[in-house]
């Protein structure tokens, strides 16, 4: 049973477009929310994260909306840059416990110059 | 300085080898886990340890041994492997314990292709 789910597995933009990335989560028990940013031979490196207390988390060109009510939280990129074309990870967990990082599928967001 | 590296970074074996996949981490975390990316795609937790101790085993073949030496290393071992075990495979660390407000600071990843 998928957590967290990315339904869109491919996104594609123009440079200077916005770029929005989608991802829900069934477990009610999730409080903490990631995004993780994955070019192709690397590992996954951390971008941002949201916790339930907020609704929105804003860094740089970057900003999470986190909608609790719908179990639903969107990444939003502005402007969208070519460097920007990656695999993007939804990640999610409850902020207490053992509990681990379940993570998307993934949505691969290409950025068309 | 890479903070989490892997080696091998490729391992191509056939069924039925042991192999083994090594990582350390110069972050100076307490946890470390690995993570497995199937061909569907998914990253999905296998193991985790906080200072050398088992924190999270989920349900993962007896096949896998993860041995932590020290608190800067948790390497993989894969006994008798088969095709399904073919995944990209990784290696992460963080601060405190697996507590889900911990950001994860990823390897590379061992890609392992059973034949």
């Amino acid at each position: 049973d998928q957590q967290v789910k990315q339904n869109s597995p491919s996104l594609s933009v123009q440079e200077g477009r916005i770029s929005i990335l989608n991802c829900d989560y069934t477990n009610s028990m999730f409080d903490y929310f990631l995004w993780y940013k994955k070019y192709p031979a690397e590992g996954p490196t951390f971008l941002i994260s949201i916790s339930s207390i907020k609704d929105k988390n804003e860094d740089g060109r970057f900003t999470v909306f986190l909608n609790k009510s719908a179990k639903h939280l969107s990444l939003h990129i502005v402007p969208s840059q070519p460097g920007d074309s990656a695999v993007y990870f939804c990640a999610a967990s409850a902020q207490w416990g053992n509990t681990p990082l379940v993570f998307g599928k993934g949505t691969r967001l290409s950025v068309i110059a | 300085d890479t903070a989490v590296s892997q080696t091998p970074k490729y391992l191509v074996t056939q069924m039925g080898n042991d192999k083994s996949i090594k990582c350390e981490q110069n972050l100076g975390h307490d946890t470390m886990y690995w993570y497995k990316q199937d061909s569907k795609k998914f990253l999905k937790i296998m193991f985790s340890y906080n200072n050398k101790e088992l924190i999270i085993n989920e349900t993962v073949p007896n096949r896998f041994s993860p041995k932590s030496p020290d608190k800067a290393h948790l390497n993989l071992h894969i006994n008798s492997l088969e095709l399904g075990d073919s995944a990209v495979y990784f290696c992460a660390s963080s601060h405190g314990t697996t507590s889900g407000a911990n950001v994860l600071t990823f390897g590379a990843g061992s890609r392992l292709t059973v034949l």
